[in-house]
């Protein structure tokens, strides 16, 4: 069965600081990746789609990568700012197509 | 932008009742879907439907639930008669298809259903 886990839980950093988002998965059977933001109380965003046949994706001041054979995908985001501020889901795609999710990293970036 | 819509944003209800909850997913979009999200946890994968046929459920996903795509533009997710554990925030997610399983999925704003 398929687990996703997201490390850290919680993060917070000071405005301007690049930082690295990570998420595990341990079935490395995915057909994609996707990564999500999440404001309090609302919906999910989509930031990021990865396919499995990718290794990264790259979306303004996002970066996604993905390591199937590891497990792992890392969400790389420049120059933070205190908009960014969310909690990031990432969610891995089966062959069943549902997506399978993260618990999540709640970020908060300060001025 | 094309976007997922739900209603209503929050629904409270009283246990037992029953509840529709409505989507209308993006125009073009093929493949539909429900997830939950239970305050505090994860979200949940409930149920996949495309061609007018559920394609997937999950273990959650028991009699009391049902799907249905009424016309060309709603999808419903019911709950026949609501427990007090039912209380989540309900998602509903469309996608195209250009084949295969790789397109992003697009999720709508929520609703938050409230069981007393």
């Amino acid at each position: 069965k398929q687990e996703v886990t997201q490390i850290p839980a919680a993060l917070s950093v000071p405005e301007g600081e690049n930082l690295v988002l990570n998420c595990s998965f341990t079935d490395s059977a995915i057909y994609n990746l996707q990564w999500f933001r999440q404001d309090p109380g609302k919906g999910l965003t989509s930031l990021l789609l990865i396919q499995s046949s990718q290794r990264e994706q790259t979306s303004g001041r996002l970066n996604a990568s993905l390591d199937k054979s590891s497990g792992r995908s890392t969400l790389y985001i420049a120059a933070s700012q205190p908009g960014d501020s969310a909690t990031y889901l990432c969610a891995v795609g089966d062959n069943t197509d549902k997506l399978i999710f993260g618990t999540g990293t709640r970020l908060q970036v300060f001025p | 932008e094309p976007e997922v819509t739900q209603t209503p944003s929050h629904q409270v209800t009283q246990m037992g009742q029953e509840v529709i909850l409505r989507c209308v997913p993006i125009s073009n979009h093929l493949y539909f879907y429900w997830y939950r999200q239970i305050l505090g946890q994860k979200v949940e994968f409930l149920v996949s439907f495309y061609n007018n046929e559920i394609s997937e459920k999950s273990e959650i996903f028991d009699d009391q639930f049902s799907v249905e795509r009424p016309d060309g533009s709603n999808f419903t997710l019911k709950i026949r008669s609501t427990k007090l554990e039912d209380s989540a925030m309900y998602f509903c997610a469309s996608r195209y298809s250009s084949g295969g399983l790789t397109d992003t999925q697009y999720f709508g704003p929520g609703t938050r259903l409230t069981v007393l």
